[in-house]
């Protein structure tokens, strides 16, 4: 079975930081681009970043994350990462990984065809 | 980075047709045919229903159909069901700079 399962998400304080994990299972995680998806309380689905399949990987970002977060993959591993760093009210918010569904093409191109279940961030003191 | 405009509601009886309509700019939807539209329903992870403006992936019924005009994409479902009822979000390539953006979502409620 496909499957992504997040990790990593809970309470931080506003400038802390947190790490997000997205373990991959059913299928070749390395073929695949991969992106981070979130949705804040009531509101709706927000586009964040995008990773490339290869080791030498592409990355792209939406605009509010630049410069604080980081997108990565451990092909070996079989999972992607987020590092959130100077976390902000605004970042409160269900993440949630996602899989290309045209393989190393970027999610834009086929869509998102297997999503994790999200993990729950909440940047509050 | 601005979303996409989509209705925050839409309604129809079972059986019936309803269109959700999805605005963006030149930039975006009117410059690209990468429109896709998802399908969240409440406590759940989203699902893909249409990618490149208007192709199914296999498992989504035919009642689900995706067009362009211009600037605006629509998402159609024919043949309402109670099971439809949920919230849909249409997204879109935007470049190299915005590269991904969705829309604020549609409500939709089968009456």
């Amino acid at each position: 079975e496909v499957q992504l399962l997040e990790s990593g998400g809970g309470l931080v304080q506003p400038g802390g930081s947190l790490r997000l994990s997205c373990a991959a299972s059913g299928f070749t995680f390395s073929n695949y681009a991969m992106s981070w998806v979130r949705q804040a309380p009531g509101k709706g689905l927000e586009w964040v970043s995008s990773i490339s399949s290869s080791d030498t990987a592409y990355t792209y970002y939406t605009d509010s994350v630049k410069g604080r977060f980081t997108i990565s993959r451990d092909n070996s591993k079989n999972t992607l990462y987020l590092q959130m760093n100077s976390l902000r009210a605004e970042d409160t918010a269900v993440y949630y990984c996602a899989k290309s569904a045209g393989g190393n093409y970027w999610p834009y191109r086929y869509g998102m065809d297997v999503w994790g279940q999200g993990t729950t961030v909440t940047v509050s003191s | 980075q601005s979303a996409l405009t989509q209705p925050p509601s839409a309604s129809g009886s079972p059986g019936q047709s309803v269109t959700i309509s999805c605005t963006g700019t030149n930039s975006d939807i009117g410059g690209y045919n990468y429109v896709s539209w998802y399908q969240q329903h409440p406590g759940k992870a989203p699902k893909l229903m249409i990618f490149e403006v208007s192709k199914r992936p296999s498992g989504v019924p035919d009642r689900f159909s995706g067009s362009k005009s211009g600037n605006t994409a629509s998402l159609t479902v024919s043949g309402l069901q109670a099971e439809d009822e949920a919230d849909y979000y249409c997204n879109s390539y935007a470049g190299s700079n915005n590269f991904v953006i969705f829309g604020g979502g549609t409500k939709l409620t089968v009456l």
